[in-house]
């Protein structure tokens, strides 16, 4: 079955990096997503990554993807006081009709 | 594009009562997914539809709830006589078929359920 595993929290300091990680199980899936979801809001789409990419960046966002170890992580450069919400990890296997598999989410919190 | 719209954005209900929730899709967005968020988890798959056919549903999809997609556009989520452990977010997600395999999900701000 699919299982995506995040840590739950991460704290950083205004203008540091944060990394959040991501392990998942199903090595048919052919997309993985990250989204953003602020408190008492929807989920936001940040990004996403081929699975038949390593790597992909987009503005202060970098996504980096091990394939072999089913490892994926989110870089946010020069992290602000407004990126501390709750980020989810998310699979999309290769079986399913569109369907997404999300993580628990991981709370950033970014302290001034 | 006003993105996914979600009504209400909060109910409060006793116990045993008849809720119904709302999502408008992004305009011509022909997939559209219900999610199940409850505190500290991610979102849960509840049902898919393309167009008006449900295709997938979910075990999490007990009797008591039903979704309909009557012309292909909105949908509505019903639960029938509500529980305590109904208590939740109900996200609503619409996606386009035919940009090929990559259909991102874009959610509504969802609906806050508390059964009393």
């Amino acid at each position: 079955g699919e299982d995506v595993e995040q840590s739950l929290f991460l704290s950083v300091r205004e203008g540091d990096s944060s990394v959040i990680n991501c392990t998942y199980t199903d090595s048919s899936s052919t997309y993985l997503y990250w989204y953003k979801q602020e408190p008492g809001a929807g989920l936001q789409l940040l990004t996403y990554i081929f699975s038949n990419m390593d790597m992909k960046q987009d503005q202060r966002l970098t996504v980096l993807l091990n394939k072999k170890d089913k490892h994926l992580s989110l870089r946010i450069a020069d992290t602000q006081t407004g990126d501390s919400a709750i980020y989810f990890c998310a699979e999309k296997p290769g079986s399913t009709l569109g369907r997404l598999y999300f993580g628990r989410g991981t709370q950033l919190t970014v302290w001034p | 594009d006003t993105g996914v719209s979600q009504n209400p954005r909060h109910k409060i209900t006793k116990r045993g009562q008849n809720v119904t929730f709302r999502c408008d899709p992004i305009s011509e967005h022909n997939r559209l997914y219900w999610y199940r968020q409850t505190l500290g988890q991610g979102p849960e798959f509840l049902t898919y539809f393309q167009n008006e056919a449900q295709l997938e549903k979910s075990r999490l999809l007990s009797d008591r709830f039903s979704a309909e997609r009557p012309k292909g556009s909105f949908s509505t989520l019903e639960i029938q006589r509500t529980e305590q452990g109904d208590s939740a977010m109900y996200l609503c997600a619409s996606s386009s078929f035919g940009q090929g395999d990559n259909s991102p999900l874009h959610f509504g701000n969802g609906t806050r359920l508390t059964v009393t």
